[in-house]
């Protein structure tokens, strides 16, 4: 149980144009979905939190009118990379944690988007 | 400033041996430590998670410790196998407010016949 879906999983884009990635947990709701972004061999860094019916908590220095976070259902989250450009390439996962849960639950992720902008 | 560093940074070990992976953390106040296993191109997974109070805990192969006096944690892989070639992700949460973990570098295992 407790699957999460990330899709697409590859996606190559043209400068200048927006791209939506969504997070879907098929088998649980997710009152919370958490965003991140991975350089190769770097460690997970989060983008963004993502909260069920409210406005997204981003990071420093993650710019949100780049990086748009719609979670509209307890079930899926979308992040839209407006306006993407090569420096945005890179490999984007999302977490949940099945709601009601402790904070000490395990997060379960979706098995990421490699972003490749040309 | 909350910090979780892991080494080695990577690691080649040939099939069968056992190997160690350290993560040492500044984040405070603790709440727990998880492992987690990374395969190229795909989300982590969950192997261990380690409160406060548990020294030990084994997953079949995989065996945590946990030092929350030193702020020291091990992964202890035995009998490697092909399939461990991953990279092992620690990550420490803190209590309070919405557990936000941090996450270290990850260490690079890889797994040779």
């Amino acid at each position: 149980g407790a699957v999460v879906s990330q899709h697409p999983s590859r996606v190559i884009c043209k400068s200048g144009t927006s791209v939506k990635i969504e997070c879907r947990s098929l088998d649980f709701q997710a009152t919370t979905m958490f965003w991140y972004r991975q350089f190769p061999k770097q460690s997970l860094m989060l983008m963004a939190t993502s909260n069920e019916g409210s406005k997204a908590t981003y990071e420093q220095g993650v710019e949100k009118d780049k990086f748009l976070i719609n979670h509209a259902s307890l079930t899926l989250s979308t992040l839209t990379v407006t306006s993407a450009h090569p420096e945005d390439s890179s490999f984007y996962i999302c977490s949940a944690r099945v709601s009601g849960q402790l904070g000490n639950s395990p997060l379960h992720f979706g098995n990421g988007t490699r972003l490749t902008v040309t | 400033k909350n910090q979780v560093e892991q080494s080695p940074q990577s690691l080649i070990i040939l099939e069968g041996k056992n190997c160690t992976l350290q993560c040492n953390y500044t984040v405070s106040p603790f709440s727990n430590l998880r492992w987690y296993k990374q395969d190229t191109g795909r989300g982590p997974v969950s192997l261990t998670i380690m409160t406060f109070s548990e020294n030990t805990k084994s997953n079949g192969r995989y065996t945590a410790t946990l030092d929350a006096d030193t702020k020291q944690s091990s992964l202890h892989i035995t009998a490697s196998q092909l399939s461990d070639s991953a990279s092992y992700i620690c990550v420490v949460s803190r209590s309070g407010g919405s557990y936000i973990p941090t996450f270290g570098r990850g260490t690079s295992l890889i797994v040779h016949p």
